[in-house]
């Protein structure tokens, strides 16, 4: 039973488009998402967070985007850049101690 | 570092083996979480723990699973009677507290191969 859902296994974009990395769930009491990048045979870093009570936040070339009515969230980088090239993780929680991940998009970014 | 260390970074063993994982985290972070994840799939949560409570068990497969933390730092995971099912990277994270909202800093992981 996954309550998160990458349904997008990978993605490829030219440098300088738009990335657009999408995520559903199926909870609706999850309250918190995050976003994590992955390089190979590293471990996942932090990227970017919101709390359900918005429904956008920005730092820097990431914008994470959450539409509650559809349990949807996307994740944008914009400019994309050949060093963004690495496996996407959403992830949400509901009761601030377990944690749900999707199954990761792979992002591939053309020179 | 002042990372996560996680140790060893790859384990090959045969099936019926146990074997032990081991995590550091980073200094002064009171929250420690174990995570699995299997070719091609998402991290699965295995264990919670934060300072003193009792531990989220929740995730652990099976009770050929199970995992300590002493004096609130550094954990392992045990896993018994191995199958070759318990083949996957097996990650460990921590964080300042535990919460939603507190970023999780993870480790590089264990590989962990059984034949």
């Amino acid at each position: 039973d996954q309550q998160v859902k990458q349904n997008s296994p990978s993605l490829s974009v030219q440098e300088g488009r738009i990335s657009i990395l999408n995520c559903d769930y199926t909870n609706s009491m999850f309250d918190y998402f995050l976003w994590y990048k992955k390089y190979p045979a590293e471990g996942p870093t932090f990227l970017i967070s919101i709390s359900s009570i918005k429904d956008k936040n920005e730092d820097g070339r990431f914008t994470v985007f959450l539409n509650k009515s559809a349990k949807h969230l996307s994740l944008h980088i914009v400019p994309s850049q050949p060093g963004d090239s690495a496996v996407y993780f959403c992830a949400a929680s509901a009761n601030f101690n377990k944690f749900y991940f999707g199954s990761g998009t792979k992002l591939n970014v053309k020179p | 570092g002042a990372g996560v260390s996680q140790s060893p970074s790859n384990k090959v063993t045969e099936k019926g083996k146990d074997v032990e994982l081991r995590c550091d985290p980073i200094s002064g972070h009171t929250a420690l979480y174990w995570y699995r994840q299997s070719l091609g799939q998402g991290l699965e949560f295995l264990i919670y723990f934060q300072g003193n409570s009792a531990p989220d068990k929740s995730g652990l497969p099976s009770d050929r699973f199970s995992a300590e933390r002493t004096g609130g730092s550094v954990s392992t995971l045990t896993i018994q009677r191995t199958q070759q099912e318990d083949s996957a990277v097996y990650l460990c994270a921590s964080s300042l507290e535990g919460g939603g909202n507190q970023p999780q800093h993870f480790g590089d992981g264990t590989r962990l191969s059984i034949l």
